[in-house]
């Protein structure tokens, strides 16, 4: 059974930094893309970025670029997403999320989420 | 590209027929599109992939058409536990997002 765990969310000031950690288990980590996907409170779904397997390659929502860094550990199965310069508008549950890049790529298996609250 | 996702609400009843509509602002190549179920408190949960493609678990009670620009996701019989709000989604971009509640 894919099981993927998040942690590293919490409240946070504008301008600060978070680093969110996604646990994945039940499948080969090293074969799949993964991503984040968020959401904020009341509102519909933002994908956010992906990296693919390897880790060779990675991809950024316009909204995150240049602020937030997406990598992997296939070692210990584990995704990273680095949060930095934090704004108030980037307040959401944050997804982990297998990505299936074939059929022109989908979400399947999510996570529960972890909730990021950037507020002073 | 842009997806729009009509109606924003839908009331029906239980062993209603529901259909639900996507249209992308361009062609979405190869009919990749997605649909996505979410109920509250709870992650989403994949339904539909390449636009008619059942995914794993998914009753046949759902079902997704549609090529080009245009995609419906349609709920043959409405159970209970299908009032949710639904997203479509093709590539980095979802739908605003239709919500399927009880009349």
């Amino acid at each position: 059974e894919v099981q993927l765990l998040e942690s590293g969310g919490g409240l946070v000031q504008p301008g600060g930094s978070l680093r969110l950690s996604c646990a994945a288990s039940g499948f080969t980590f090293s074969d799949y893309a993964m991503s984040w996907v968020r959401q904020a409170p009341g509102k519909g779904l933002e994908w956010v970025s992906s990296i693919l397997g390897s880790g060779g390659r990675t991809y950024y929502a316009d909204s995150v670029k240049g602020r937030f860094t997406i990598s992997r550990d296939n070692a210990k199965n584990t995704l990273y997403l680095q949060m930095n310069s934090l704004r108030a508008e980037d307040t959401a549950l944050y997804y982990c999320v297998v990505y299936y890049v074939n059929s022109g790529g989908y979400f399947d298996h999510w996570g529960q989420g972890t909730l990021v609250t950037v507020s002073s | 590209i842009v997806l729009t996702q009509s109606p924003g609400t839908l009331s029906l009843s239980p062993g209603e027929r529901a259909t639900l509509s996507c249209r992308a602002s361009q062609t979405v190549s190869s009919s990749y599109l997605a649909w996505y179920q979410q109920k509250p408190g709870q992650a989403p949960r994949l339904l539909i992939y390449s636009a008619s493609s059942r995914a794993t678990g998914i009753p046949d009670s759902f079902s997704g058409s549609g090529s080009g620009t245009d995609f419906t996701l349609t709920i043959s019989r409405l159970e209970p536990e299908d009032f949710a709000v639904y997203y479509c989604q093709q590539s980095g971009v979802f739908g605003g997002g239709t919500k399927v509640e009880i009349k």
